[in-house]
């Protein structure tokens, strides 16, 4: 497809248990973040990546989230042990190499921790 | 924290045209004033950006005061469809993070 695709739209899980999110963003896009959204609030930065560098993880909460990026491509937010304060909209967004930071969005995946 | 601040709700009528506000006194001379919008239930989406000077699109026009001390985002003939929150950022470009404050909840009304 031609926009940013996550999956599952929508995931329900019980305390404790940890979920995977998956973003995959636009074909050639190098420059990948996730965020988090709270029901009424802004944006939340989570991590970023940028190529072959290192990530940006200064915007995970706890060592409960951790995220990879395979090839380049495909990304993988994981959250062990959810409490239910995870629960909130997790936003994955692409951006192209360059000078910009216009960055193009998926619909997000809804997080409910029971 | 953000570096902006927008009001928190405006109202604006079908047709007219919708004018946002946006106040960042403190950006930076390398910084870029970005423009987003998040309709219901879904990703934001990309609408705007400027350094200093004015900016105009398809989907619409963005304003710069000279000092840059504040700006305002201009839907010339807004639609139901342009109800949404409107977020406006300031970020030097290729810089990694986004700041994300609050927005502006636009209410288009028939």
């Amino acid at each position: 497809g031609a926009g940013v695709s996550q999956s599952p739209s929508n995931k329900v899980t019980e305390k404790g248990k940890d979920v995977e999110l998956r973003c995959d963003p636009i074909s050639g896009h190098t420059a990948l973040y996730w965020y988090r959204q709270s029901l009424g609030q802004g944006l939340e930065f989570l991590i970023y990546f940028q190529g072959n560098s290192a990530p940006d993880k200064s915007g995970l909460p706890s060592d409960r989230f951790s995220a990879e990026r395979t090839g380049g491509s495909v990304s993988t937010l994981t959250i062990q042990r959810t409490q239910q304060e995870d629960s909130a909209v997790y936003l994955c967004a692409g951006r192209r190499g360059g000078e910009h930071n216009e960055q193009f969005f998926g619909p997000g995946t809804r997080l409910t921790v029971l | 924290d953000a570096k902006t601040t927008q009001p928190t709700s405006m109202d604006c009528a079908e047709g007219r045209a919708a004018n946002l506000p946006c106040n960042h006194s403190t950006i930076s001379g390398n910084e870029y004033v970005y423009w987003y919008r998040q309709i219901h239930s879904q990703g934001p989406q990309y609408i705007i950006h400027g350094l200093k000077n004015n900016e105009t699109n398809e989907m619409a026009s963005l304003i710069i005061t000279e000092d840059r001390k504040s700006s305002t985002l201009i839907l010339p003939h807004a639609t139901l469809r342009d109800t949404a929150v409107y977020y406006c950022i300031v970020n030097a470009g290729n810089n990694r993070k986004l700041i994300w404050g609050l927005g502006t909840s636009l209410a288009v009304n028939p």
